[in-house]
């Protein structure tokens, strides 16, 4: 089916341990997008990235790491899992027409013990 | 002062009246403004955006776009108790930056229709 998916829905980690978040969309959207949500400070964006091989910082990035080889896939890696980073993540992704809107996956919601 | 402000709510209205929400945002060459609607424990998915001044309408919702008051409205028409839920505004950036194709959030406001 055409869409974004996230994977895995639920994970629970221990501090320290390292944590990819996986993100898959068959647009072929050029625009893909990493947020975390958490209460009080709605949406925030961690990374995102313009094309393949492009990718730059956002709002959060400390702690995080960012790849795209291939245009379809945007994984968020966490190096070594803080209990600060339990959070819903959302990716997203949208084409470079200036009105297209943003398509959300399901979502990840990460807890770090 | 934040990119884009929402009052957060609570906003509590009787079904059938009409809900308002509104949206400002700091940068005036902003140029498209989108309204999502996140359900507990869902994504957020878009309802409707607008780039032009003026009003859109879709259905029970419009849209109104200010660029000179740098505001964004949405208007719910015969509040439904399904409606309730946290309505996110977004802005895009000015064209040709290097932040273009990024979207900036508000906080989200959270709306209850009861019976």
């Amino acid at each position: 089916d055409a869409g974004i998916t996230q994977s895995p829905r639920y994970k629970i980690t221990e501090t320290g341990r390292q944590v990819t978040l996986m993100c898959h969309q068959t647009w072929s959207h050029s625009y893909m997008f990493w947020y975390r949500q958490d209460l009080g400070h709605g949406l925030r964006l961690i990374y995102y990235s313009a094309a393949a091989d492009i990718t730059d910082k956002g709002e959060v990035p400390d702690g995080y790491v960012v790849s795209r080889s291939k245009t379809e896939n945007f994984p968020l890696t966490l190096e070594s899992a803080t209990r600060s980073q339990t959070s819903v993540y959302f990716c997203a992704s949208r084409s470079g027409t200036p009105n297209s809107p943003l398509h959300f996956g399901n979502g990840t919601r990460l807890t770090v013990t | 002062q934040k990119e884009v402000e929402q009052n957060s709510g609570p906003l509590s209205v009787p079904e059938g009246a009409i809900a308002s929400l509104n949206c400002t945002y700091s940068d005036r060459g902003s140029q498209s403004f989108f309204w999502y609607r996140q359900y507990s424990g869902k994504s957020p998915e878009l309802i409707m955006f607008i780039y032009s001044n003026g009003d859109k309408e879709d259905g029970r919702f419009t849209a109104q776009l200010n660029k000179a008051s740098q505001y964004v409205s949405l208007l719910i028409r015969d509040s439904q108790p399904s409606d309730s839920a946290t309505y996110l505004c977004a802005v895009t950036p000015p064209a040709g930056g290097t932040s273009y194709g990024k979207l900036t959030f508000g906080q989200g406001t959270i709306l209850t229709v009861h019976p």
